[in-house]
Protein backbone atom coordinates (compact mmCIF):
# COMPACT_ATOMS: atom_id res chain seq x y z
CA UNK A 1 0.00 0.00 0.00
CA UNK A 2 1.72 3.66 -1.15
CA UNK A 3 1.97 5.62 1.81
CA UNK A 4 0.00 8.38 -0.04
CA UNK A 5 -2.57 8.44 -2.38
CA UNK A 6 -3.61 11.05 -4.46
CA UNK A 7 -7.00 11.33 -7.28
CA UNK A 8 -4.49 12.32 -10.56
CA UNK A 9 -7.26 14.19 -11.76
CA UNK A 10 -7.21 16.16 -14.47
CA UNK A 11 -9.09 19.02 -13.05
CA UNK A 12 -10.78 21.72 -15.24
CA UNK A 13 -13.04 24.58 -13.45
CA UNK A 14 -14.10 27.81 -14.75
CA UNK A 15 -12.64 31.15 -13.01
CA UNK A 16 -14.26 31.70 -9.72
CA UNK A 17 -15.04 27.70 -9.05
CA UNK A 18 -14.19 26.64 -5.78
CA UNK A 19 -12.38 23.17 -6.19
CA UNK A 20 -11.27 20.76 -3.32
CA UNK A 21 -8.65 18.02 -3.42
CA UNK A 22 -7.88 14.77 -1.17
CA UNK A 23 -5.12 12.86 -0.61
CA UNK A 24 -4.97 10.17 1.79
CA UNK A 25 -2.34 8.69 3.83
CA UNK A 26 -1.85 5.17 5.67
CA UNK A 27 0.40 5.93 8.52
CA UNK A 28 -1.83 6.79 11.22
CA UNK A 29 1.20 8.03 13.17
CA UNK A 30 2.28 10.58 10.83
CA UNK A 31 2.30 14.61 12.40
CA UNK A 32 3.29 16.82 9.88
CA UNK A 33 1.35 17.26 6.41
CA UNK A 34 1.81 19.72 3.58
CA UNK A 35 0.18 20.92 0.22
CA UNK A 36 3.31 21.85 -2.23
CA UNK A 37 2.07 23.89 -5.63
CA UNK A 38 4.51 22.54 -9.22
CA UNK A 39 4.12 24.66 -11.85
CA UNK A 40 5.25 23.06 -14.83
CA UNK A 41 8.71 22.17 -15.54
CA UNK A 42 9.82 23.69 -12.00
CA UNK A 43 10.33 22.99 -9.00
CA UNK A 44 7.44 21.72 -6.30
CA UNK A 45 7.00 24.97 -3.75
CA UNK A 46 5.38 24.73 -0.44
CA UNK A 47 1.99 26.38 -0.52
CA UNK A 48 0.92 25.80 2.95
CA UNK A 49 1.63 23.16 5.86
CA UNK A 50 -1.79 21.56 7.25
CA UNK A 51 -2.61 21.97 11.05
CA UNK A 52 -4.37 19.76 13.36
CA UNK A 53 -6.98 22.40 13.84
CA UNK A 54 -6.81 23.31 9.96
CA UNK A 55 -5.56 26.60 8.37
CA UNK A 56 -6.54 29.34 6.08
CA UNK A 57 -4.73 31.06 3.39
CA UNK A 58 -6.29 33.58 1.44
CA UNK A 59 -8.45 32.07 -0.91
CA UNK A 60 -7.06 28.28 0.26
CA UNK A 61 -7.68 26.34 3.29
CA UNK A 62 -6.28 23.02 4.56
CA UNK A 63 -7.74 20.41 6.58
CA UNK A 64 -6.53 16.98 8.35
CA UNK A 65 -9.28 14.70 9.42
CA UNK A 66 -6.92 12.24 11.53
CA UNK A 67 -9.61 9.33 11.84
CA UNK A 68 -10.03 9.03 8.18
CA UNK A 69 -6.55 9.51 7.71
CA UNK A 70 -6.92 12.19 4.53
CA UNK A 71 -5.99 15.40 4.25
CA UNK A 72 -7.58 17.87 1.64
CA UNK A 73 -7.15 21.26 -0.21
CA UNK A 74 -9.84 23.60 -0.70
CA UNK A 75 -9.09 26.68 -3.69
CA UNK A 76 -12.00 29.53 -3.42
CA UNK A 77 -12.58 31.87 -6.56
CA UNK A 78 -10.63 30.10 -8.63
CA UNK A 79 -7.70 32.19 -10.57
CA UNK A 80 -6.35 31.76 -13.59
CA UNK A 81 -2.51 31.51 -12.17
CA UNK A 82 -3.91 28.82 -9.63
CA UNK A 83 -3.24 26.37 -12.66
CA UNK A 84 -0.59 23.80 -11.86
CA UNK A 85 -0.40 20.44 -9.79
CA UNK A 86 -0.73 19.99 -6.42
CA UNK A 87 1.17 17.88 -4.27
CA UNK A 88 0.29 16.31 -0.87
CA UNK A 89 3.62 15.63 1.41
CA UNK A 90 2.91 13.37 4.68
CA UNK A 91 5.84 12.88 6.81
CA UNK A 92 6.63 9.26 7.93
CA UNK A 93 7.00 7.60 11.31
CA UNK A 94 9.05 5.07 13.13
CA UNK A 95 11.61 4.00 10.94
CA UNK A 96 11.02 6.89 8.25
CA UNK A 97 10.75 9.55 10.30
CA UNK A 98 12.12 12.45 8.55
CA UNK A 99 11.04 11.09 4.85
CA UNK A 100 8.96 12.99 3.10
CA UNK A 101 5.85 10.84 1.23
CA UNK A 102 4.54 12.58 -1.91
CA UNK A 103 1.05 12.26 -3.67
CA UNK A 104 1.66 11.75 -7.57
CA UNK A 105 0.13 15.06 -7.98
CA UNK A 106 -3.31 16.59 -8.88
CA UNK A 107 -3.71 18.80 -11.71
CA UNK A 108 -5.54 21.58 -12.16
CA UNK A 109 -6.84 23.64 -14.89
CA UNK A 110 -8.25 27.10 -14.27
CA UNK A 111 -10.44 28.47 -17.97
CA UNK A 112 -11.53 31.99 -18.31
CA UNK B 1 19.09 33.66 -1.99
CA UNK B 2 20.42 31.21 -2.86
CA UNK B 3 18.54 28.58 -1.38
CA UNK B 4 18.85 24.92 -2.80
CA UNK B 5 21.13 24.62 -5.59
CA UNK B 6 21.29 21.85 -8.67
CA UNK B 7 24.00 21.16 -10.87
CA UNK B 8 23.66 20.52 -14.07
CA UNK B 9 19.89 21.81 -14.78
CA UNK B 10 20.18 19.31 -18.11
CA UNK B 11 22.11 16.88 -18.98
CA UNK B 12 22.42 13.65 -21.61
CA UNK B 13 24.32 10.48 -20.80
CA UNK B 14 24.91 7.10 -22.88
CA UNK B 15 24.15 3.98 -20.94
CA UNK B 16 26.99 2.93 -18.65
CA UNK B 17 28.16 6.31 -18.36
CA UNK B 18 28.57 7.71 -14.89
CA UNK B 19 27.93 10.73 -13.33
CA UNK B 20 27.32 13.01 -10.32
CA UNK B 21 24.34 15.40 -10.06
CA UNK B 22 25.59 18.17 -7.39
CA UNK B 23 23.26 19.83 -4.50
CA UNK B 24 23.83 22.38 -1.99
CA UNK B 25 21.80 24.41 0.28
CA UNK B 26 23.49 27.18 2.26
CA UNK B 27 20.33 27.51 4.47
CA UNK B 28 21.97 25.09 7.25
CA UNK B 29 19.50 22.55 7.01
CA UNK B 30 20.45 19.03 8.34
CA UNK B 31 18.22 17.20 6.28
CA UNK B 32 18.45 16.60 2.61
CA UNK B 33 17.16 14.25 0.24
CA UNK B 34 16.89 12.87 -3.74
CA UNK B 35 13.66 12.60 -5.58
CA UNK B 36 13.08 11.17 -8.96
CA UNK B 37 10.39 12.48 -11.00
CA UNK B 38 8.39 10.76 -13.68
CA UNK B 39 5.05 11.21 -15.55
CA UNK B 40 2.19 9.43 -13.49
CA UNK B 41 4.10 8.22 -10.69
CA UNK B 42 4.98 11.47 -8.60
CA UNK B 43 8.16 12.12 -6.48
CA UNK B 44 10.19 9.10 -5.34
CA UNK B 45 12.56 8.92 -2.93
CA UNK B 46 15.77 7.87 -3.74
CA UNK B 47 18.25 8.18 -1.01
CA UNK B 48 18.35 11.23 2.16
CA UNK B 49 20.39 12.15 4.86
CA UNK B 50 19.61 13.50 8.68
CA UNK B 51 23.10 15.18 8.97
CA UNK B 52 26.33 15.11 7.91
CA UNK B 53 27.91 11.45 7.64
CA UNK B 54 24.57 9.93 7.82
CA UNK B 55 22.98 8.34 4.26
CA UNK B 56 20.12 6.22 4.37
CA UNK B 57 17.69 4.71 1.16
CA UNK B 58 14.50 5.56 -0.07
CA UNK B 59 11.81 3.98 -1.94
CA UNK B 60 14.11 3.86 -5.52
CA UNK B 61 17.72 3.42 -4.11
CA UNK B 62 18.86 0.84 -6.92
CA UNK B 63 21.67 2.46 -8.71
CA UNK B 64 22.65 5.45 -7.02
CA UNK B 65 24.71 6.15 -4.52
CA UNK B 66 25.14 9.19 -2.26
CA UNK B 67 27.67 10.82 0.41
CA UNK B 68 27.21 13.79 3.13
CA UNK B 69 30.69 15.06 4.31
CA UNK B 70 29.75 18.37 4.82
CA UNK B 71 25.77 19.93 6.13
CA UNK B 72 26.17 21.51 2.92
CA UNK B 73 26.61 19.14 -0.15
CA UNK B 74 24.00 16.07 -0.82
CA UNK B 75 25.31 14.52 -4.16
CA UNK B 76 24.44 12.10 -6.14
CA UNK B 77 26.31 9.41 -8.16
CA UNK B 78 24.59 7.20 -11.01
CA UNK B 79 27.19 4.56 -11.34
CA UNK B 80 26.33 3.15 -14.49
CA UNK B 81 23.39 5.11 -16.45
CA UNK B 82 20.17 3.06 -17.16
CA UNK B 83 17.49 4.50 -19.69
CA UNK B 84 15.20 3.60 -17.28
CA UNK B 85 17.14 6.36 -14.73
CA UNK B 86 15.96 8.73 -17.38
CA UNK B 87 14.15 11.82 -15.09
CA UNK B 88 13.72 14.55 -13.39
CA UNK B 89 16.22 14.72 -10.50
CA UNK B 90 14.88 17.09 -7.72
CA UNK B 91 17.40 17.94 -4.29
CA UNK B 92 15.25 19.33 -1.16
CA UNK B 93 16.34 20.26 2.27
CA UNK B 94 14.59 20.95 5.62
CA UNK B 95 15.67 22.90 8.60
CA UNK B 96 14.65 19.02 10.85
CA UNK B 97 12.08 16.88 10.55
CA UNK B 98 8.42 17.87 10.12
CA UNK B 99 9.32 21.07 8.76
CA UNK B 100 8.95 22.22 4.99
CA UNK B 101 11.34 20.92 2.34
CA UNK B 102 12.65 23.35 -0.28
CA UNK B 103 13.39 22.38 -3.44
CA UNK B 104 16.26 23.01 -5.86
CA UNK B 105 15.40 23.31 -9.38
CA UNK B 106 15.73 20.23 -10.79
CA UNK B 107 18.18 18.45 -12.90
CA UNK B 108 16.81 17.02 -16.11
CA UNK B 109 18.59 13.61 -17.06
CA UNK B 110 18.23 11.82 -19.98
CA UNK B 111 20.07 8.55 -20.57
CA UNK B 112 20.33 7.13 -24.04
Amino acid sequence: RKEVEQDPGPFNVPEGATVAFNCTYSNSASQSFFWYRQDCRKEPKLLMSVYSSGNEDGRFTAQLNRASQYISLLIRDSKLSDSATYLCAVEGRGSTLGRLYFGRGTQLTVWP
Amino acid sequence: NAGVTQTPKFQVLKTGQSMTLQCAQDMNHEYMSWYRQDPGMGLRLIHYSVGAGITDQGEVPNGYNVSRSTTEDFPLRLLSAAPSQTSVYFCASSYRQGSEAFFGQGTRLTVV
